[in-house]
């Protein structure tokens, strides 16, 4: 079946790091591939989306691109900064929304030091 | 944008008794509503897809009639974890689906249960 793959955390940086947070998928067919972003306390978030091989979802200075040929949807930012500081979800759905089941990944808890 | 809320945000409750955690969409209809659950440290997994009006779609390994489901209107999804036992003691996370805009989810901040 699907499934989501990310790196445990938690990742501390500090402020003006670059943020790599991998994420591999396994998926039949042409998923959709999603990052959401949970801030404490607050409910979860999408952050940036990719719906089709070698499309590049961004947002807010993170990005991400689908590698179909290495099932990959890593997650970058060039400088981080304490706001950024949360809990990163990767994660895929069957189809071009996410209105449809989501699969995610265990999440990534990201510190960021000013 | 979409907001949709939780009540309430964390319960306690001893083994035995019923706990009933409320998702409502505040300002958008949803036709849709997830009920995700959330152990410490792992990944929310999807226990049922709730429809407004209609019966919930339960997934493999989740008791429907352990933890009941109901979609009474377009702004309100209920979820009851009968005879609760330590072992329910989650974080349980709905999400909804806007009718006008059915390309996203909407998660609420999620409910701390713990059963004693």
């Amino acid at each position: 079946g699907n499934s989501v793959t990310q790196m445990e955390g938690p990742v501390t940086l500090s402020e003006e790091a670059f943020l790599t947070i991998n994420c591999t998928y396994t998926a039949t067919g042409y998923p959709s591939l999603f990052w959401y972003v949970q801030y404490p306390g607050e409910g979860l978030q999408l952050l940036l989306k990719a719906t089709k091989a070698d499309d590049k979802g961004s947002n807010k200075g993170f990005e991400a691109t689908y590698r179909k040929e290495t099932t990959s949807f890593h997650l970058e930012k060039g400088s981080v900064q304490v706001s950024d500081s949360a809990v990163y979800f990767c994660a895929l759905t069957g189809m071009y929304s996410s209105a449809s089941k989501i699969i995610f990944g265990s999440g990534t808890r990201l510190s960021i030091r000013p | 944008g979409a907001v949709v809320s939780q009540h309430p945000s964390r319960v306690i409750c001893k083994s035995g008794t019923s706990v009933k955690i409320e998702c409502r969409s505040l300002d958008f209809q949803a036709t849709t509503m997830f009920w995700y659950r959330q152990f410490p440290k792992k990944s929310l997994m999807l226990m049922a897809t709730s429809n407004e009006g209609s019966k919930a779609t339960y997934e493999q390994g989740v008791e429907k009639d352990k933890f009941l489901i109901n979609h009474a209107s377009l702004t309100l999804s209920t979820l009851t974890v009968t005879s609760a036992h330590p072992e329910d003691s989650s974080f349980y996370i709905c999400s909804a689906t806007d009718r006008d805009r059915s390309d996203t989810q909407y998660f609420g901040p999620g409910t701390r249960l713990t059963v004693l």
